[in-house]
């Protein structure tokens, strides 16, 4: 049932180390996005894909690469993991302008 | 250029009084408004979205905003705060060509005093 869903929900892991984030939606949304969210609740766009393609890519360390499979599909992998990566990311579709975000409950990512 | 300020980072009131949560947006296109509500450890929830139709729009949960473009904001407001209200709130702007893509705010923080 669930509409976004992403998985890991927690990730902790070491400064160093390579992870990936998962997000699927089954709402037959075109476009798909991650959003960080820092310690002061401010989300920021990280990346947009619109049927696979990448629309928006903002101002990320070259670390953080996206891939979608396919447009029900954008994960999240991040190389080299930093402690200023801790964060909350979301993932969130839409379908087109006007109706809004559809998103994930987050994955709270802890580098220590 | 497009942007988003929500004017007050915290705001708290008491139970049963008027919540006002204010927004100020700028956009070069006609822009799509929405307020989302992020209570702790949830996911983002949309409240209301304003798509060019009425002025005023009502959401879930008793909230409303009304889109006035003589001043470029987009305020939300509740006639009487529940307990459950105390969350994160964020103003959003969509704009763009197809609207895919959204500027949020910073978030305003509603704090609801017993």
């Amino acid at each position: 049932d669930t509409a976004v869903s992403q998985t890991p929900k927690y990730l902790v892991t070491q400064m160093g180390n390579d992870k990936s984030i998962k997000c699927e939606q089954n709402l037959g949304h075109d476009t798909m996005y991650w959003y960080k969210q820092d310690s002061k609740k401010f989300l920021k766009i990280m990346f947009s894909y619109n049927n696979k393609e990448l629309i928006i890519n903002e101002t990320v360390p070259n670390r953080f690469s996206p891939k979608s499979p396919d447009k029900a599909h954008l994960n999240l992998h991040i190389n080299s993991l930093e402690l200023g990566d801790s964060a909350v990311y979301f993932c969130a579709s839409s379908q087109r302008r006007g109706i809004g975000y559809t998103f994930g409950s987050g994955t709270r990512l802890t580098v220590v | 250029a497009q942007s988003v300020t929500q004017l007050d980072s915290h705001v708290s009131v008491s139970e049963g009084t008027p919540v006002l949560l204010r927004c100020n947006y700028s956009s070069s296109y006609s822009p799509s408004l929405f307020w989302y509500v992020q209570h702790p450890n949830k996911g983002l929830q949309l409240l209301l979205k304003y798509t060019s139709a009425a002025t005023l729009v009502k959401g879930i949960n008793g909230f409303e905003a009304e889109f006035k473009k003589s001043e470029t904001s987009f305020h939300l407001t509740k006639p009487s705060a529940h307990m459950s209200d105390a969350a994160e709130y964020f103003c959003v702007v969509s704009v763009g060509p197809t609207g895919n893509q959204f500027y949020f705010g910073t978030g305003t923080s509603l704090t609801v005093i017993p």
